[in-house]
């Protein structure tokens, strides 16, 4: 299994464009996640996904757009860039059952500068 | 509402010396507790997690953790430090938040380890 992939790993937009971070997984978890991560605040939910076609906003979610048209993917749209959304963004996953943890399994990364 | 505090955003140990990095949750049930674990540039690892049972939880690389309810704390500890510890640890509280299965973070901790 891959797990969580993320692409693409580094990417450098001008202000006002717009672009998608792609996010999937190959573990079947119904749950999907974005997180930002910015120095020193941790991390922050974008959006989540609890499966196929529902999504909904976390703490931070201006800015952002997202879809999930399948289990495995979810990817994130930014549209009109700007400066704050400079940042390191996480794609997660993890399942619901009887034996959840509510454990998440995180990609890569994707590091995005908005100049 | 949900909260993790974590009081040290930068530490500093030496190679050889013991660890403790605190953590303290603000949950209303049962808490689901975790550490993950961030390597310079790369994504949120596993080191150990806590739902129920022995309160004292061995996880990967020779941590340990140790859940204590009447302090609301989950402190991260590790007998001897190697360099290859260096990296920024987060304390997330995970269940069923706002209607959903979520994580809430710390702010993350940052070890380094002096030769």
């Amino acid at each position: 299994n891959a797990g969580v992939t993320q692409t693409p790993k580094f990417r450098i937009l001008k202000i006002g464009q717009s672009m998608t971070l792609q996010c999937a997984q190959d573990m079947n978890h119904n749950y999907m996640y974005w997180y930002r991560q910015d120095p020193g605040m941790g991390l922050k939910l974008i959006y989540y996904s609890v499966g196929a076609g529902i999504t909904d906003k976390g703490e931070v979610p201006n800015g952002y757009n997202v879809s999930r048209s399948t289990t495995e993917d979810f990817p994130l749209r930014l549209e009109l860039a700007a400066p704050s959304q400079t940042s390191v963004y996480f794609c997660a996953s993890s399942y619901t059952g009887t034996t959840s943890s509510y454990e998440q399994y995180f990609g890569p990364g994707t590091r995005l500068t908005v100049t | 509402a949900q909260s993790v505090t974590q009081p040290d955003i930068h530490i500093t140990v030496s190679e050889g010396a013991s660890l403790e990095l605190r953590c303290n949750y603000s949950y209303g049930a049962t808490p689901y507790l975790f550490w993950y674990v961030q390597s310079p540039g790369q994504g949120l690892q596993l080191l150990l997690k806590y739902f129920s049972g022995d309160t004292l939880v061995q996880g990967i690389k020779g941590f340990e953790a140790e859940f204590k309810r009447s302090q609301s704390s989950f402190n991260l500890r590790k007998p001897s430090v190697h360099w290859s510890d260096a990296a920024e640890y987060f304390c997330a509280v995970g269940g069923i938040i706002q209607g959903a299965q979520k994580l809430v973070f710390g702010q993350g901790t940052r070890l380094t380890i002096n030769p």
